[in-house]
């Protein structure tokens, strides 16, 4: 089946670490996007990446850092610059061509002890 | 710019009575709207879009929702809420054709149902 895997499922990390979240799709989409959700806020855009080796920042990018060396992996690694990253991370993928519908992993939730 | 309001944090409702969650949006351009549905620790899925044409869309599990331009709005209905619907819901627009698809989420609309 295509779709997109987050992994893992639950991750806990000790303040002062970094720590790296997998996105990978099988679904050929070209763009993908990280999103933080919390409580009451709806989805906040970290990162999103339309092509293999280039990304953006979107409205929360500090204390965040990405990678896109294949189409079909975008991890996400919280730094220990981020002072708050106990969230619920989502990714998602877009096909850039006659679609406009995003696609979202299952979620990884982070806490940080 | 764009931005997404949803009316009331949390909508609760009997089993079989109607769904409404209100959707209010701004945009500098024609839109393309779209309603998401995610059920606890899961992610989101598409209930329906908007993008041209029929005003009225249908999605998934019942589920309708309305475009209207003058009164910026894109609310979702339903007419007999099940207990399955319980779950959070979020509206989204991005800009449309030809603009750069980045979405504004609204803040999300807890459902709840009761028997």
């Amino acid at each position: 089946d295509g779709g997109i895997t987050q992994s893992p499922k639950y991750l806990f990390r000790k303040e002062g670490q970094n720590v790296t979240l997998s996105c990978e799709q099988n679904l050929n989409h070209d763009a993908m996007y990280w999103y933080r959700q919390d409580p009451g806020q709806g989805l906040r855009l970290i990162y999103y990446s339309q092509i293999v080796n280039d990304f953006q920042k979107g409205d929360i990018a500090e204390g965040y850092s990405v990678s896109r060396e294949k189409k079909e992996s975008f991890p996400l690694t919280v730094t220990s610059a981020q002072k708050n990253p106990t969230a619920f991370y989502l990714c998602a993928s877009r096909a850039l061509i006659n679609t406009d519908t995003q696609y979202f992993g299952p979620g990884t939730r982070l806490t940080v002890l | 710019a764009q931005s997404v309001t949803q009316l009331g944090s949390h909508v609760s409702v009997s089993e079989g009575a109607l769904v409404l969650l209100r959707c209010n949006y701004s945009s500098s351009v024609p839109p393309y709207l779209f309603w998401y549905v995610q059920y606890p620790n899961q992610g989101l899925q598409l209930l329906l879009k908007y993008t041209t044409g029929a005003t009225l869309v249908k999605g998934i599990n019942g589920f309708e929702a309305e475009f209207k331009k003058s009164e910026t709005s894109f609310h979702l209905t339903k007419p007999s809420a099940h207990m399955s619907d319980a779950a959070e819901y979020f509206c989204a627009v991005t800009p449309g054709a030809g603009g750069s698809y980045i979405p504004t989420f609204g803040r999300g609309t807890s459902l709840i149902v009761h028997p």
